[in-house]
């Protein structure tokens, strides 16, 4: 069946810092691939996606490549913000299941001064 | 316009008490899901609405969990009876249409304590 494996957190970085947090994929066909994030207090929105192979998603200053070689959704920001802590969660749909979304545990990044 | 609503936002309740868990969706949206996050763990899917109908409820736990969604709007999610492992966090999401492409909104959650 679908999976996701994204990297454990916590990850703790000091501001302006460069980020990646890491997410592959098991699926049949051409997934769908997205990142969620759930800041303090609030529910999951969506952050970015994409929809085919070599596509870029991005956001807020964060992006993401849809790599089918390499079965890959690493999530990146080239200068991340004290706002930016959150937990993050890559997930996936496949075209057979409707908008059906298949998590990763979440990765929870802390970012300090 | 307004998001996807949970009620209550916490709940802890005694092992073997029952729960009842609401969602109201954005208006309009035809599709509603419900979702688990066991604390740590990933964010695990339970079943999905069209409507009043389900749709898929593969994910459901086992039959101490039951869903409706009676008139197609409001949603609810009863535990009943309420073990330790369902702890966790219960999302609701909508969606206008079914589409892989189609974005979900999330509530906020309600988290579930059972002692």
């Amino acid at each position: 069946g679908d999976s996701v494996t994204q990297m454990e957190g916590p990850v703790t970085l000091s501001e302006e810092a460069f980020l990646t947090i890491n997410c592959t994929y098991t699926a049949t066909g051409y997934p769908s691939l997205f990142w969620y994030v759930q800041y303090p207090g609030e529910g999951l929105q969506l952050l970015l996606k994409a929809t085919k192979a070599d596509d870029k998603g991005s956001n807020k200053g964060f992006e993401a490549t849809y790599r089918k070689e390499t079965t890959s959704f690493h999530l990146e920001k080239g200068s991340v913000q004290v706002s930016d802590s959150a937990v993050y969660f890559c997930a996936l749909s496949s075209k057979g299941g409707g908008n059906k979304l298949t998590f990763g545990t979440g990765t929870q990044l802390k970012v300090e001064l | 316009e307004a998001g996807v609503t949970q009620f209550p936002s916490h709940s802890v309740i005694e092992k073997g008490q029952t729960v009842t868990l609401r969602c109201d969706p954005i208006s309009g949206h035809d599709n509603l899901y419900w979702y688990r996050r066991v604390m740590g763990k990933e964010i695990k899917f339970l079943l999905h609405f069209v409507k009043e109908s389900k749709q898929d409820e593969s994910g459901m736990p086992n039959n101490r969990f039951l869903a409706e969604r009676t008139g197609g709007t409001y949603s609810t999610l009863k535990v009943q009876p309420a073990e330790l492992e369902d702890s966790g966090v219960y999302f609701c999401a909508s969606s206008q249409d079914s589409g892989h492409n189609s974005p979900l909104h999330f509530g906020n959650g309600t988290r579930l304590t059972v002692t």
